[in-house]
């Protein structure tokens, strides 16, 4: 069974930082794209930033760059995502997701790691 | 940027009615096409892909369809357990992945 388990969110103030973790299991790790989606309280979700099976494509969305970072570590079968310069706009629940390659949907996601920030 | 528009905003059904959802997109996206559905406190649900295929699972009362820029989410026979929020969503492009804004399929 695939499982993906979110750690690491909390309750931060705007310009801290946060590194968010995702265990994967169930699966093979490594022959997978992983990415982040987040969903404000109430709201829609959100596309964060996805990363190639072996790490070779990075990629964000505008509304994230130059702040967050994703990577991967294989050998341990856990995705991150390193969140900086916090804003209150980030305030969200983090997905954890996967997907073949880019020419496929998200097939799991986790149940998500809440963020808040907030003074 | 493909903008992914998805109407109506809420669809207030019964039971063993027929739901049906539109995405449009603002422009072609072939194919690329997803839909997800999500209950109140769960993560989203991957139902239907590439417009039209179910996902492993997924109830045949569940059917996608369309190309190009305009899609249909078709529920045939609601049961209690759909009344759920329903995303359409984009893959392939760039950036690589945009969510409508959602449909509430409410009671």
């Amino acid at each position: 069974e695939v499982q993906l388990v979110e750690s690491g969110g909390a309750l931060v103030q705007p310009g801290r930082s946060l590194r968010l973790s995702c265990a994967a299991s169930g699966f093979t790790f490594d022959g997978y794209a992983m990415h982040w989606v987040r969903q404000a309280p109430g709201k829609g979700l959100e596309w964060v930033s996805g990363i190639s099976a072996n790490s070779g494509d990075i990629i964000y969305a505008d509304s994230v760059k130059g702040r967050f970072t994703i990577s991967r570590d294989n050998a341990k079968n856990s995705l991150y995502l390193q969140l900086d310069s916090l804003r209150a706009e980030d305030t969200a629940l983090y997905y954890c997701t996967k997907r073949v390659n880019s020419q496929n949907p998200f097939d799991s996601w986790g149940q998500g790691t809440m963020v808040t920030v907030s003074s | 940027e493909v903008v992914l528009t998805q109407s109506p905003g809420t669809l207030s059904l019964s039971p063993g009615g027929r739901a049906t959802l539109s995405c449009r997109a603002s422009q072609s996206v072939r194919s690329y096409l997803a839909w997800y559905q999500q209950k109140p406190g769960q993560a989203p649900r991957l139902l239907i892909y590439d417009a039209s295929s179910r996902a492993t699972g997924i109830p045949d009362r569940f059917s996608g369809s369309g190309s190009g820029t305009d899609f249909t989410l078709t529920i045939s026979r609601l049961e209690p357990e759909d009344f759920a929020v329903y995303y359409c969503q984009h893959y392939g492009g760039s950036p690589p992945v945009t969510f409508g804004g959602g449909t509430k399929v409410e009671i």
